[in-house]
């Protein structure tokens, strides 16, 4: 089955800098790659996605970039604010039914 | 922006005894699922549900744990005797399509404690 690296599993940085979140997969068939943000006591919320036929996506501060051959996609933050601090976790499909998710990162965000 | 709902927040269960845990996914939703966090480790699958039956379940979903539509809104896991290890955060989650089409949500949760 589908096997999800993540580093690093904490990440402190200044606010305003950047902070940047990898993971690696295992399934060459996986073709959607989300990223969710799980503030304490919530559920997993959704802030991009990408699926394999793009290499790069972004949304104003948020942007994803994916590495079919190598296996790697990785989250880009910049201009991080005290809202940005929680953990976040990136998944791949393994098929049509089921995500496999990294073991998160708890990004702490430095005012 | 429609979200999926879960009942209750939290629960607190004896070792043994039956729970179920319940979900409203969103309306136009076909694909549902069930996923579980035990405290600080990651989200892990348990079973996706479509056209009325299991499409795929995990290991972690053995003869204890079951799900059903009962109809057309809600979407319910139970778990028949509940042991310490159940112990977890559940998460339910739809989706329009299946995960390569379309975004999958999550629910706010539902923190099980088993004492």
């Amino acid at each position: 089955g589908e096997n999800v690296e993540q580093h690093p599993s904490t990440l402190s940085v200044q606010e305003g800098d950047s902070a940047v979140i990898k993971c690696t997969y295992s399934d060459s068939a996986s073709n959607y790659f989300p990223w969710y943000k799980q503030e304490l006591g919530k559920g997993p919320q959704l802030i991009i996605d990408i699926r394999s036929n793009v290499g790069e996506k972004k949304d104003q501060r948020i942007a994803v970039t994916l590495n079919k051959t190598a296996k790697h996609f990785s989250l880009h933050i910049t201009e991080t604010q005290p809202e940005d601090s929680a953990v976040y976790f990136c998944a791949a499909n393994s098929n049509d039914y089921k995500l496999s998710f990294g073991a998160g990162t708890t990004v702490t965000v430095r005012a | 922006e429609p979200e999926v709902t879960q009942t209750p927040s939290h629960q607190v269960t004896q070792m043994g005894q039956e729970v179920i845990l319940r979900c409203v996914p969103i309306s136009n939703h076909l694909y549902f699922y069930w996923y579980r966090q035990i405290l600080g480790q990651k989200v892990e699958f348990l079973v996706s549900f479509y056209n009325n039956e299991i499409s795929e379940k995990s290991e972690i979903f053995d003869d204890q744990f079951s799900v059903e539509r009962p109809d057309g809104s809600n979407f319910t896991l139970k778990i028949r005797s509940t042991k310490l290890e159940d112990s977890a955060m559940y998460f339910c989650a739809s989706s329009r399509t299946g995960t390569t089409g379309n975004t999958i949500y999550f629910g706010e949760g539902s923190w099980l404690t088993v004492v």
